[in-house]
C-alpha cells in the first residue's frame, strides 16, 4: 500500500541532542516537505525538495537541515535540539506533475519534546 | 504572494446541523485551493480540492466547497454535521509555480451531542 511515513511517532530528547526525524514515502513522489505544527497556528513550511539532491528552506527560519539522496526519504535532522524546537512535525509528499498543483499526501507526524 | 485566512479558530455546531468553516485566500494568480482535515495524533488528509472547472466541489464524507473568486473565498460546508466529524479543519493554497502549500491557522470543530 502506498504511503507516507514518520519515525519516530514521539520523542522526548535532552537540550543539545542531536536528532533525525525520518520519513519515507513509497508513492515515488518527487516532491516532498517537512512542516512545523504548534497548537492554533498555521503549518509553517521549514524545508521542501523537488526531487533527488534537491532542498530549499521554507519560510520559517529553522536551526535544522534536510537531505534527499534518494526520492523516497527526506530525513530533517536538528544538530542541536533547544527546547523552543518542541512541535509537531508533518512530512509530506506530492507528485510534480507539469501545470497542474496537486494534493500533498501527509504522515502521521512526529511530537518532539526537548527538556 | 498567497495566504489563507480562516475566520473562526473553534466551530462548535450540534449534531445535525449545518457545518459552515470560513476560508479566505489572497493570490495573486488562478488558485488551487484544498481543505484537509485532521483528527487527533494523525496527520492531515484531503477533504477536497478545487484547481480548475466546476467552482462547486464534493469531497469525501459528505462535504463540499465552493469557490467563488469574486469574494476570494473557498468555505466548507457540510448539511448534516455528525459526531465523527469532530477534528481540525485547515484550507490551503497553492498556485502552478510555487514550490509548496499554504495554510491557513485551523478550525477546530466540536459537534455536540
Amino acid at each position: 500500500e502506498a504511503d507516507i511515513y514518520q519515525t519516530p511517532r514521539y520523542l522526548v530528547i535532552g537540550t543539545g541532542k542531536k536528532i533525525t526525524l525520518e520519513c519515507s514515502q513509497t508513492m515515488g513522489h518527487d516532491k516532498m516537505y517537512w512542516y512545523q505544527q504548534d497548537p492554533g497556528m498555521e503549518l509553517h513550511l521549514i524545508h521542501y525538495s523537488y526531487g533527488v539532491n534537491s532542498t530549499e528552506k521554507g519560510d520559517l527560519s529553522s536551526e535544522s537541515t534536510v537531505s534527499r539522496i534518494r526520492t523516497e526519504h527526506f530525513p530533517l535532522t536538528l544538530e542541536s535540539a533547544r527546547p523552543s524546537h518542541t512541535s509537531q512535525y508533518l512530512c509530506a509528499s506530492s507528485e510534480n506533475r507539469i501545470r497542474v498543483v496537486t494534493e500533498a499526501f501527509f504522515g502521521q507526524g512526529t511530537r518532539l519534546t526537548v527538556v | 504572494a498567497q495566504s489563507v485566512t480562516q475566520l473562526g479558530s473553534h466551530v462548535s455546531v450540534s449534531e445535525g446541523a449545518l457545518v459552515l468553516l470560513r476560508c479566505n485566500y489572497s493570490s495573486s494568480v488562478p488558485p488551487y485551493l484544498f481543505w484537509y482535515v485532521q483528527y487527533p495524533n494523525q496527520g492531515l488528509q484531503l477533504l477536497l480540492k478545487y484547481t480548475t472547472g466546476a467552482t462547486l466541489v464534493k469531497g469525501i464524507n459528505g462535504f463540499e466547497a465552493e469557490f467563488k473568486k469574486s469574494e476570494t473565498s473557498f468555505h466548507l460546508t457540510k448539511p448534516s454535521a455528525h459526531m465523527s466529524d469532530a477534528a481540525e479543519y485547515f484550507c490551503a493554497v497553492s498556485h502552478f509555480g510555487y514550490g509548496d502549500m499554504r495554510f491557513g491557522a485551523g478550525t477546530r470543530l466540536t459537534v455536540k451531542p
